[in-house]
């Protein structure tokens, strides 16, 4: 059962571009959202979270749209540079339980010069 | 942002020995995790660990799993005795706790078990 699923798998976008990757879950308990940034090699970056109080979250070029009632959410990553060249991966978990993170499949991007 | 250290970063055994994986968390962290990826996959939890006591394990967390964290020093993952499926990326995490809810993970150690 995947309880958190990313589209698409793979995307591509030109540098200066805004990348969208979409996220969404199953488990309603669901109230704390944190995206990961993981490069080859490398262990998952915390990019950037959304507790599910809130149905925008900002920092710089990074943005969580968060939609309760649909149980979906999406990274907006605006004039993508190369180096932003990753593996993210979403994430949830119910902070008033035993806070284990449910993860997705993630969603390789490459940004384009 | 904080960092989660991990030793070693990659391991190679013969199926049926034991393995020690080491977690060096951030310093002020009360809570920690491991997480299994095997190549291709998302990141699984395993098992989460406070006041030295473990208080969530997954199925993925077989009996052959034991996790401690002796006087503040490594969090340790041991394997023993170690199966072909064992082989992946082993990730610690930890976080502060006390109404923070941010995991910070290591670089992760690659096990493969032949």
């Amino acid at each position: 059962q995947q309880q958190v699923r990313q589209s698409p798998q793979s995307l591509t976008v030109w540098e200066g571009e805004t990348a969208i990757l979409n996220c969404s879950y199953e488990n309603s308990a669901f109230d704390y959202f944190p995206w990961y940034q993981q490069f080859p090699g490398e262990g998952p970056a915390l990019l950037i979270s959304i507790l599910s109080v809130s149905n925008k979250k900002e920092d710089g070029r990074f943005t969580i749209f968060f939609n309760k009632r649909e149980k979906k959410l999406s990274l907006h990553i605006a004039d993508s540079q190369p180096g932003d060249s990753a593996t993210y991966f979403c994430a949830g978990t119910n902070t008033g339980g035993a806070d284990r993170l449910t993860f997705g499949k993630g969603t390789q991007l490459i940004i384009q010069p | 942002g904080p960092k989660v250290l991990q030793i070693p970063s990659h391991q190679i055994i013969d199926m049926g020995q034991m393995v020690t994986l080491n977690c060096d968390p951030v310093s002020n962290h009360l809570y920690f995790y491991w997480y299994k990826q095997i190549l291709g996959q998302q990141m699984e939890f395993l098992v989460n660990f406070y006041n030295g006591k473990v208080m969530e394990k997954s199925k993925l967390f077989k009996d052959q799993f034991s996790v401690e964290r002796p006087d503040g020093s490594y969090f340790t993952l041991k394997i023993q005795p170690t199966a072909l499926e064992d082989s992946a990326v082993y990730f610690c995490a930890s976080s502060m706790g006390l109404g923070t809810y941010e995991q910070y993970f290591g670089p992760g150690t690659r096990l493969t078990v032949l």
